[in-house]
């Protein structure tokens, strides 16, 4: 089955204490990413990765950091916890990455996994 | 940078009733995705429109581009319990995606 996995499914953690959030798919998907989501603000962009080794910065990536050292895996990274990165997190991923260049592609879909819910005290 | 505002932020109908939510940027888009969220789910992919003018339907749902393509809406006509969730829209710019703020929907029986 075409999926995207997401481990752990609920975290609760202190401040300080480094943790990783993973992310697989199965699809051979090239274009990945990660989102938070919190009440009132809906999803924003954290990390977005276009291939292997390839990662770039989404609207909110401080106190975060990504990996791609394989295509099918992009896990998230978060080194000192705080407070304020208590939140809803997803990873998508999608066949391409999407293109400025091109007006329409359907590989733009992005499939998302079930999400991460995660508490920092 | 990029900002997509979408209105209403909840919305609660009667069920039978239609309802519509909107999304507005200030500037052109090259296209405009449309994902649901079921209550405790997470987004999945309805809908992406390209064209100027672009309408697509999905059964009671229908999908509209703007004509400068600044604009978007939803709508959904005799909404029925399992329309119950957010609706998001999400636009490609550069190579990120930017989402909106989403619209809650609660549909009463």
């Amino acid at each position: 089955e075409a999926q995207v996995t997401q481990n752990p499914r609920y975290l609760i953690t202190v401040t300080g204490k480094k943790l990783t959030v993973t992310c697989s798919q199965n699809m051979n998907h090239e274009y990945m990413s990660w989102y938070r989501q919190d009440p009132g603000l809906g999803l924003r962009q954290i990390y977005y990765s276009m291939n292997v080794e390839v990662t770039d910065k989404g609207d909110v990536p401080e106190g975060y950091k990504v990996s791609r050292k394989e295509k099918r895996n992009f896990p998230l990274i978060l080194e000192s916890p705080s407070p304020n990165q208590t939140s809803l997190y997803f990873c998508a991923s999608s066949l391409q990455s999407p293109d400025p260049g091109l007006e329409t592609s359907s590989t733009d879909t992005q499939y998302f996994g079930p999400g991460t819910r995660l508490t920092v005290l | 940078g990029q900002q997509v505002m979408q209105i209403p932020q909840y919305q609660h109908v009667q069920e039978g009733e239609d309802f519509t939510t909107y999304c507005n940027s200030s500037t052109t888009l090259s296209n405009i995705q449309w994902y649901k969220q079921r209550p405790g789910g997470h987004p999945v992919f309805l809908i992406q429109l390209v064209k100027s003018g672009e309408v697509k339907k999905q059964k009671r749902l229908t999908f509209q581009f703007g004509e400068a393509k600044k604009n978007s809406s939803l709508h959904i006509t005799a909404t029925q319990t399992t329309d119950v969730g957010t609706y998001f829209c999400a636009v490609r710019w550069t190579y990120k995606y930017i989402f909106g703020t989403g619209t809650r929907l609660k549909v009463l029986a």
